[in-house]
């Protein structure tokens, strides 16, 4: 059975203090690593696909990477409008298009 | 260009009562999905469209739930006799083509209390 654990469940930082999230995952076959961003009462928002061990993406203090058995979520030099609840996902081969989520990771990055 | 919406964003209902909760995608997307999240749950799969078929409906918690899509656009969650478990945000997502390597675009969610 296809499972994704996220690590640590909830985060608190200081402002510029940098720190990593961790998802582990056990799927047949990967298709693609999706990372997310919730903000509360809101929707999914999204962030990087990862397809490939290896393969790393940034987006401004954000940076994905990824193996054959986790990611990481790196947030460089946090900033208070980064707290939100981040979410990784797997889209396996034996699950049609489904996104197979975790349960998240609870950040919050004081001034 | 605009998001996928969702309405009613909460809906509350009496146990035993229908609701239907509405979808529309962003536009052109032709694949559709249906997630809930529950208290302390991670998001979980119910339903996928690609135009008007459901090629996988394995998500479906109970013959209580239902989903169609007509137009291939906009898409309702029926739920039947609901229960108290059934509270939940139900999260409606888009992508652009079925498959893979496709991010999936999330609406803000219905917010459903079941009393």
């Amino acid at each position: 059975e296809d499972q994704v654990t996220q690590s640590p469940e909830a985060l608190r930082l200081q402002e510029g203090e940098s720190s990593s999230l961790n998802c582990s995952y056990t799927v047949s076959g990967l298709r693609g690593l999706f990372w997310y961003r919730q903000d509360p009462g809101k929707g999914p928002e999204f962030l990087f696909t990862l397809y490939s061990a290896g393969e790393e993406k940034e987006k401004e203090r954000l940076k994905a990477t990824l193996t054959k058995k986790e990611s990481f979520l790196h947030i460089t030099a946090p900033k208070p409008e980064d707290s939100a609840t981040y979410l990784c996902a797997v889209q396996a081969g034996n699950s049609g298009y489904a996104l197979n989520f975790g349960k998240g990771t609870s950040l919050l990055v004081t001034p | 260009g605009a998001g996928v919406s969702q309405s009613p964003s909460n809906k509350v209902t009496e146990k035993g009562k229908d609701v239907e909760l509405r979808c529309d995608p962003i536009s052109g997307h032709t694949a559709l999905y249906w997630y809930r999240q529950s208290l302390g749950q991670g998001l979980e799969f119910l339903i996928y469209f690609q135009g008007n078929s459901a090629p996988d409906k394995s998500g479906l918690p109970s013959d209580r739930f239902s989903a169609e899509r007509t137009g291939g656009s906009v898409s309702t969650l029926t739920i039947q006799r609901t229960q108290q478990e059934d509270s939940a945000v139900y999260l409606c997502a888009s992508s652009p083509k079925s498959g893979s390597y496709n991010e999936q675009f999330f609406g803000p969610g219905t917010r459903l209390t079941v009393l």
